[in-house]
């Protein structure tokens, strides 16, 4: 069983859509990270999170320490947001340099 | 700045030739590192490192060799290529002390034949 889970593996929406990908990880986190692989291959980290909730643009991520599970919500959606999202997790006590990362979800948003 | 650059974008190389996977970046990172990435599977770390001189394994490290000799530069070698090191890899940087962000190269795509 992979360590990082995410859902759905592929997601299609319509534009303006509210949008939500799961990740659920197994083992003691000190970090998670949230990041967008476009068509062309390019991987752009979006957020890093420990605890709470972050936002940007329309963008929000969540983690749930406790529930070892974190969303990523699109409000609004737009065929500029299709793209693979992945989840990545840095393991508590671990290196601060290694990141096990999920699967990706894929996500079409049709005009 | 460029950013992170990785060379060639394209490769095909046949069983048993070695090449080498340039990433460079203009950023002072001190932390560099080279991931595979293959169908249905999340990215694995292949080698990383901490800084000029400094490298580490990674989670699939073997037919890879690294090493750092600047801060800017991060090469990956392929002693022989192999058809199961056909993947698309990725070059990431970030500052030392904090992975908040990772910054990725475009990837290069290797087949190996």
């Amino acid at each position: 069983k992979n360590e990082v889970e995410q859902s759905p593996q592929n997601l299609t929406a319509q534009e303006g859509e509210f949008i939500t990908i799961n990740c659920s990880y197994s083992v003691g986190i000190s970090a998670l990270h949230w990041l967008q692989q476009h068509p062309g291959g390019g991987i752009v980290s979006l957020f890093m999170l420990s605890s709470g909730k972050k936002k940007h643009g329309r963008l929000i991520a969540t983690i749930n320490i406790q529930e070892k599970h974190s969303s990523l919500h699109i409000t609004a959606s737009h065929p500029r947001d299709s793209a693979v999202y992945i989840c990545a997790v840095k393991a508590s006590g671990g290196s601060n340099y290694k990141l096990t990362f999920g699967k990706g979800t894929l996500l079409t948003v049709n005009p | 700045n460029a950013g992170v650059t990785q060379t060639p974008k394209f490769q095909v190389l046949k069983t048993g030739q070695s090449m080498t996977l340039q990433c460079a970046q203009d950023m002072n990172h001190e932390y560099m590192s080279w991931y595979r990435q293959d169908p249905g599977m999340g990215l694995r770390l292949i080698h990383y490192s901490v800084g000029a001189g400094i490298t580490d394994q990674g989670e699939v490290p073997n037919g890879y060799n690294v090493s750092r000799s600047t801060t800017e530069d991060f090469p990956l070698r392929l002693l022989s290529a192999a058809p199961s090191q056909t993947s698309v890899y990725f070059c990431a940087s970030g500052r030392a002390e904090s992975t908040d962000t990772q910054y990725f190269g475009p990837g290069t795509r290797l087949t190996v034949l």
